[in-house]
């Protein structure tokens, strides 16, 4: 049972366009959402978070969209650089004590 | 500072055996989770300890263990491996219980033959 889906296996956009990476879950319990990124042979980092209690978080380039009643949250990055190029994923959790992982989108920003 | 460490960085192991893996968190960081990432998956949640004590298991078998020590570094031990063991085993800590902001280390590569 998958709580927390990502869809976009993948996704390529032009340098300085923006780059909107989605996710879906399906547990109303959840009350934290978070992004990481991830690149190859090192562990995920933390990029942006969202309480269940907002609906928009704002962090430089990046900003977490969060959608309650569609239990869809997305994540903006304007403008998209190469250095954005790597695996997106999304995270969920309930007060703390477990974490669900979506499976990831891999985002390639072309020079 | 340093990040979370993890050792080794690849294992290789045969059906049947046993491993462990260990962990070292973020100093100041109490609380550590495991987590099983195989190829073309997120990281899937194994366990979570906070002061030396199991806050929480995933749906893992259980010859998947794990301790946390007094100096808060861990161990996941996996006994009886099975070829579907084979995947990146990552130790992630945070500064409290139920810290949302979990700081996740390089990882374990592990292959089972």
């Amino acid at each position: 049972d998958q709580q927390v889906k990502q869809n976009s296996p993948s996704l390529s956009v032009q340098e300085g366009r923006i780059s909107i990476l989605n996710c879906d879950y399906t547990n109303s319990m959840f009350d934290y959402f978070l992004w990481y990124k991830k690149y190859p042979a090192e562990g995920p980092t933390f990029l942006i978070s969202i309480s269940s209690i907002k609906d928009k978080n704002e962090d430089g380039r990046f900003t977490v969209f969060l959608n309650k009643s569609a239990k869809h949250l997305s994540l903006h990055i304007v403008p998209s650089q190469p250095g954005d190029s790597a695996v997106y994923f999304c995270a969920a959790s309930a007060f703390g004590n477990q974490f669900y992982f979506g499976t990831g989108t891999s985002l390639t920003v072309i020079p | 500072d340093a990040g979370v460490t993890q050792s080794p960085t690849h294992l290789i192991k045969t059906r049947g055996q046993h491993v462990t893996l260990r962990c070292s968190p973020i100093s100041g960081h109490k609380s550590v989770s495991w987590y099983q990432q195989v190829l073309g998956q997120g990281p899937q949640f194994i366990f979570q300890y906070y002061e030396k004590e199991e806050r929480g298991r995933g749906n893992f078998p259980d010859r998947f263990s794990a301790r946390q020590f007094p100096n808060y570094s861990s161990e996941l031990n996996v006994n009886a491996l099975l070829l579907g063991d084979s995947a990146l085993y990552l130790c992630a800590s945070s500064l409290v219980r139920g810290g949302y902001e979990q700081y996740f280390g390089p990882g374990t590569r592990l292959t089972v033959t």
